[in-house]
């Protein structure tokens, strides 16, 4: 069975705070990690593709981190926006298989 | 190009109905999911292929579920007979490096 649990289920946080979620995975067997972002009423969009042990990768204010070894990655928003409300996902690829966490929801108020 | 281009959007049928929900993937890419999403299980894998063949069924949550992906253009999920319980969003998906590109999902409701 492949598990990817995220934490937390959910952040409420004020425009301008820096947060970071976490994604946890089976370390054996490693292929992939993808986080995507959701949106409300859309679908979800890929936000990073992560295939190597220590791969931080970075879009705009949005960066993360991967750790194979010990199965997990770190998503970061600096100085987050209200625009930045939305449910963020990882998956874990296991050869063709993409199974998705339950997602972290962030609410940023204004 | 389009993107992944799924149909219909909504559907609202009775109990015992059949259903069928259409997905057209992005061209070129090989491999195509179906996800379906529920409240207590967020995305839920429950098919995919990979060059037209489906490589892992273990997520169709029972016979009453089939998908089919007679070419590379097109593929269906059936429900037959559907029940209230697979109400849910279901999403098409398809990769060719894994990324995966989301269609805009299939709302379906089960009365």
């Amino acid at each position: 069975i492949l598990n990817v649990e995220q934490s937390p289920q959910s952040l409420h946080v004020q425009e301008g705070d820096s947060t970071n979620f976490t994604c946890s995975f089976p370390s054996s067997n490693f292929y992939a990690l993808h986080w995507y972002r959701w949106e409300t009423a859309k679908s979800p969009e890929a936000l990073f593709v992560m295939t190597l042990n220590g791969d931080e990768k970075k879009k705009g204010r949005i960066s993360a981190t991967l750790n194979t070894k010990e199965g997990y990655s770190y998503l970061y928003i600096k100085g987050s926006q209200p625009e930045d409300s939305a449910t963020y996902l990882c998956a874990f690829m296991k050869g063709f298989k993409t199974i998705f966490g339950a997602g972290t929801r962030l609410f940023v108020k204004a | 190009d389009a993107g992944v281009i799924q149909s219909p959007r909504h559907e609202v049928t009775e109990m015992g109905q059949e259903v069928t929900l259409r997905c057209k993937p992005i061209s070129g890419h090989n491999s195509l999911f179906w996800y379906r999403q529920t409240m207590m299980r967020g995305l839920e894998l429950l098919i995919y292929f990979n060059n037209n063949v489906p490589i892992d069924d273990s997520g169709m949550p029972e016979d009453r579920f089939s998908a089919k992906m007679p070419n590379a253009s097109f593929s269906t999920l059936k429900i037959q007979p559907s029940e209230p319980r697979d109400s849910a969003v279901y999403f098409c998906a398809s990769s060719h490096s894994g990324e995966l590109f989301f269609g805009e999902g299939s709302r379906l409701t089960v009365l």
